[in-house]
């Protein structure tokens, strides 16, 4: 089982809005530590989405957007297309022995 | 650009080992933390390894004492050896240069697929 909690599976129309929600704990996202978000394609490489909570890198449409409260955190995409259809990943880090945490993934459906 | 490019999977028979290869270009591999990323069969990703820039090196607790990471300057590549493997290291591998502690990973590379069967 995943350090963080992600919901396995999202889906929504084209044009709609859809969030992912990561929920963790108070030894990684209540402890303070930054969630960063990618997206994953199978077969290709992970791609970095929203990194320390809220920014979007170079390159990323502004469809795509991310908050942090307490020990959850969240991913938000409006406009769907056709192309969001991915599996997301939440990331943080964690006061443990193993400190870099990932979610379980969320599978998201363009209906 | 900045590309990430990983190589040295395959099959093996639980108990043996591999190395697993990764290519940078567009930055210097030992100037950055560099990590291993696992994704088994229909699971999530799993972090499986760190090296920092001074050389300190930590693991996940499932691969403790059995993998090592490590680096080669002048070719800018790193590395992973697995030893003893088992069945539950199946899984496509991936490298990724982290931004710091606590950071993000980015680039990734494409992955490389190890599967460890008899």
């Amino acid at each position: 089982q995943s350090v963080l909690t992600q919901p396995p599976s999202v889906s929504g129309a084209p044009g709609q809005r859809v969030t992912i929600s990561c929920t963790g704990s108070s030894s990684n996202i209540g402890a303070g530590y930054d969630v960063h978000w990618y997206q994953h394609l199978p077969g290709t490489a992970p791609k970095l989405l929203i990194y320390g909570n809220s920014n979007r890198p170079s390159g990323v449409p502004d469809r795509f957007s991310g908050s942090k409260s307490g020990t959850s955190a969240s991913l938000a995409i409006t406009g769907l297309q056709a192309e969001d259809e991915a599996d997301y990943y939440c990331q943080s880090y964690d006061s443990s022995l193993s400190p870099w945490v990932f979610g379980g993934g969320t599978k998201l459906t363009v209906l | 650009e900045v590309q990430l490019v990983e190589s040295g999977g395959g099959s093996v028979q639980p108990g043996g080992s591999l190395r697993l290869s990764c290519a940078a270009s567009g930055f210097t591999v030992s100037s950055n933390y560099m990590s291993w990323v696992r994704q088994a069969p229909g699971k999530g990703l799993e972090w499986v390894s760190i090296i920092y820039s001074g050389g300190s090196a930590y693991y996940a607790d499932s691969v403790k004492g059995r993998f090592t990471i490590s680096r080669h300057n002048s070719k800018n590549t790193l590395y992973l050896q697995m030893n003893s493997l088992r069945a539950e290291d199946t899984a496509v591998y991936y490298c990724a240069r982290a931004y710091g502690v606590a950071n993000w990973f980015d680039p990734w590379g494409q992955g490389t697929l190890v599967t460890v069967s008899s």
